[in-house]
């Protein structure tokens, strides 16, 4: 069965530093989105890509962060000066439409310290 | 601004019983999701719900949904420990995406 990956699974990363966290979703999808969740606490949305831009994003997703889908497989989030408050659990989902059911990756745990 | 809750926060109940989580969500919206994740894993998607009176069911979870009071319930019969999880419900947000509101979860503890 498709499945959306991500890598690294963990990463620790020292405040400042630029982090990647990469995303391979389900093959034939064409709507890809990040969501975070911090310890303990509900999962948010951060952003929406569709047709090699972005469609949506929240107010999380500051000039910090940004999303590229740098060939026809991978789906990139970087955030360029990492803070504490990033430290979190960053899932990337995939969908074949807009009412498809979005299915999630198993998550890269970003701690930042 | 859509705001989606979820009570209780927490369930602890003994295998063999019912209960019910509840989820409310303050605007409009075409559809609901449940998904479930385990402790430092992924969101599995459980079930969606699309129209009012819209009942779906898997095992010993039925999900249903009623638009006009803006309210899913995810209920669970004859818990088993291996149902043990976090339940996250998660509406469409209206717009041009997908995006998801997620409730706060319910972390259930089914206890032999």
């Amino acid at each position: 069965e498709p499945e959306v990956t991500q890598t690294p699974s963990h990463q620790v990363t020292q405040m400042g530093q630029e982090v990647i966290l990469r995303c391979v979703p389900i093959s034939n999808h064409l709507y890809f989105y990040w969501y975070r969740q911090i310890l303990g606490q509900k999962v948010e949305f951060l952003v929406s890509f569709y047709n090699n831009e972005i469609s949506e994003k929240s107010e999380i997703f500051d000039d910090q962060f940004s999303v590229e889908r740098p060939d026809g497989s991978n789906f990139t989030l970087k955030i360029r000066s990492t803070k504490l408050e990033d430290s979190a659990m960053y899932f990337c989902a995939s969908s074949a439409g807009t009412v498809g059911t979005q299915y999630f990756g198993p998550g890269t745990r970003l701690l930042v310290l | 601004e859509l705001k989606v809750e979820q009570n209780p926060l927490f369930l602890s109940m003994q295998e063999g019983k019912n209960y019910t989580i509840y989820c409310n969500y303050s605007t409009t919206s075409d559809r609901l999701y449940w998904y479930r994740q385990d402790p430092g894993k992924s969101l599995e998607s459980l079930f969606v719900l699309l129209s009012n009176g819209a009942v779906k069911q898997e095992g010993r979870l039925m999900a249903s949904l009623d638009t006009k009071a803006r309210l899913s319930t995810l209920h669970i019969t004859a818990a088993v420990h291996d149902l043990s999880a976090t339940y996250f419900c998660a509406v469409v947000s209206g717009g041009a995406t997908n995006k998801l509101i997620f409730g706060t979860g319910t972390l259930l503890a089914v206890q032999p």
